[in-house]
């Protein structure tokens, strides 16, 4: 079945750093890619996606592009802040289906 | 405001109690769906609807169950069959499409007393 595994944190940073997530995945078909976000004690805010190959997708300094030759997802940002440590998760939807598959998810915190 | 609404914030279940998590939803999403966030282990999903009066189990639906009886709501049961409830649990609602994004609620930690 689908799945997707993103790289294991956490991850430390001081502000201003470049920020890299790794995430690949499986699947049979052409599913659509998600990152989202998870700050401290609330749900999941959806932080950018791709539906196709090579679409980038993009929000709040965060680039994520669809790569189908690696089957990768990786999520970057040249400049954190503190307000962007949180959890983040990569996700699939296969095209055929409206259940969304998530990685382990990756904590990222943020020095000042 | 649109959005998803999931009450209690805290929930404690004592041995063998069943315990019902609410979720309530105000987007008109045909889509509703639960998961389980536990530490290091990202969301699994437990159980998903499509539409009313209709649903399918996910990863982990063992020791849970679910209804649809109204577009908006979508509780879930956690059962006495569950030996380890102990999470934080998501409801999710999403328009129909391949590329529909899921808005999710703030979540419920279940905790065993």
């Amino acid at each position: 079945g689908d799945s997707v595994t993103q790289m294991e944190g956490p991850v430390t940073l001081s502000e201003e750093a470049f920020l890299t997530i790794n995430c690949t995945y499986t699947a049979t078909g052409y599913p659509s890619l998600f990152w989202y976000v998870q700050y401290p004690g609330e749900g999941l805010q959806l932080l950018l996606k791709a539906t196709k190959a090579d679409d980038k997708g993009s929000n709040k300094g965060f680039e994520a592009t669809y790569r189908k030759e690696t089957t990768s997802f990786h999520l970057e940002k040249g400049s954190v802040q503190v307000s962007d440590s949180a959890v983040y998760f990569c996700a699939l939807r296969d095209a055929n289906d409206y259940k969304l598959s998530f990685g382990a998810g990756t904590t990222v915190t943020v020095r000042a | 405001d649109g959005g998803i609404t999931q009450s209690p914030k805290y929930l404690f279940r004592k041995e063998g109690q069943n315990v019902t998590l609410s979720c309530e939803q105000n987007l008109n999403h045909d889509a509703m769906y639960w998961y389980r966030q536990d530490p290091g282990q990202g969301l699994r999903l437990i159980y998903y609807s499509q539409i009313v009066n209709d649903f399918q189990k996910g990863d982990i639906a063992e020791g849970y169950s679910v209804s649809r009886e109204k577009k908006e709501s979508f509780p879930l049961t956690v059962t006495s069959a569950q030996k380890n409830p102990t999470a934080f649990y998501l409801c999710a609602s999403s328009s129909t499409g391949g590329s529909q994004k899921l808005f999710f609620g703030s979540g419920t930690q279940l905790s065993v007393l």
